[in-house]
């Protein structure tokens, strides 16, 4: 079955770290760019990141750049998302998803990440 | 990089057909033929329905299409059905980067 899976949120204090994880199966993970996309509860999707298929190309939104960092291992066929100093604003769903020449076009279940003292 | 735009919300009766807009600039809508839309029921992670502006994604109803001109994009949903109800949200390649509209909730 072609899907991904997210794993690694839960609660962090402000300014503390976070590692994401989004296990790939199904697919030939390392044909793909990746993103990650979060989503405040009951608010709209926001583009956080994107990776090329050997991880040495990456882009990042203006609000995350510095802070977080994509990277893949594809012997693991495995997405990752490091996140430092994270803000109460951070605190969102994050969906990693596959790449279609910037288009998302399969999406993970999601995991919450929770910034809160 | 400023969300697309569109209309916070729709609505339709069964059997109507609707049209949400998506409206960029000419640095993303209108450079790339690299649009998509997603439908988003509650709780649920979003599903594309549209890529590359006009290709319905498989497994989808030929009640959704997808169109643009020039720095915008829309998605058209005939035949409105019950379970169309949802959030909807499009996308667009910037060059560097992706960005999303804010979303369009539909009401059936």
């Amino acid at each position: 079955e072609v899907q991904l899976v997210e794993s690694g949120g839960g609660l962090v204090q402000p300014g503390g770290s976070l590692r994401l994880s989004c296990a790939a199966s199904g697919f030939p993970f390392s044909s793909f760019w990746m993103h990650w996309v979060r989503q405040v509860p009951g608010r709209g999707l926001v583009w956080v990141s994107r990776i090329n298929i050997d991880g040495s190309g990456t882009t990042y939104a203006d609000s995350v750049k510095g802070r977080f960092t994509i990277s893949r291992d594809n012997a693991k066929n495995t997405l990752y998302l490091q996140m430092n100093s994270l803000r109460a604003e951070d605190t969102a769903v994050y969906y990693c998803a596959r790449d279609h020449y910037g288009q998302a076009t399969l999406w993970g279940q999601g995991t919450m990440v929770t910034v809160s003292s | 990089q400023s969300a697309l735009t569109q209309p916070a919300s729709v609505s339709g009766s069964p059997g109507q057909s609707i049209t949400i807009s998506c409206t960029g600039t000419s640095s993303d809508v209108g450079a790339y033929n690299y649009v998509s839309w997603y439908q988003q029921h509650p709780g649920k992670a979003p599903k594309l329905i549209i890529y590359d502006v006009t290709n319905r994604s498989s497994g989808i109803s030929n009640r959704f299409s997808g169109s643009k001109s020039v720095n915008t994009a829309s998605l058209t949903i005939s035949g409105l059905q019950a379970e169309d109800e949802a959030d909807y949200y499009c996308s667009s390649y910037t060059g560097r980067g992706t960005v999303f509209g804010g979303g369009t909730k539909l009401t059936v």
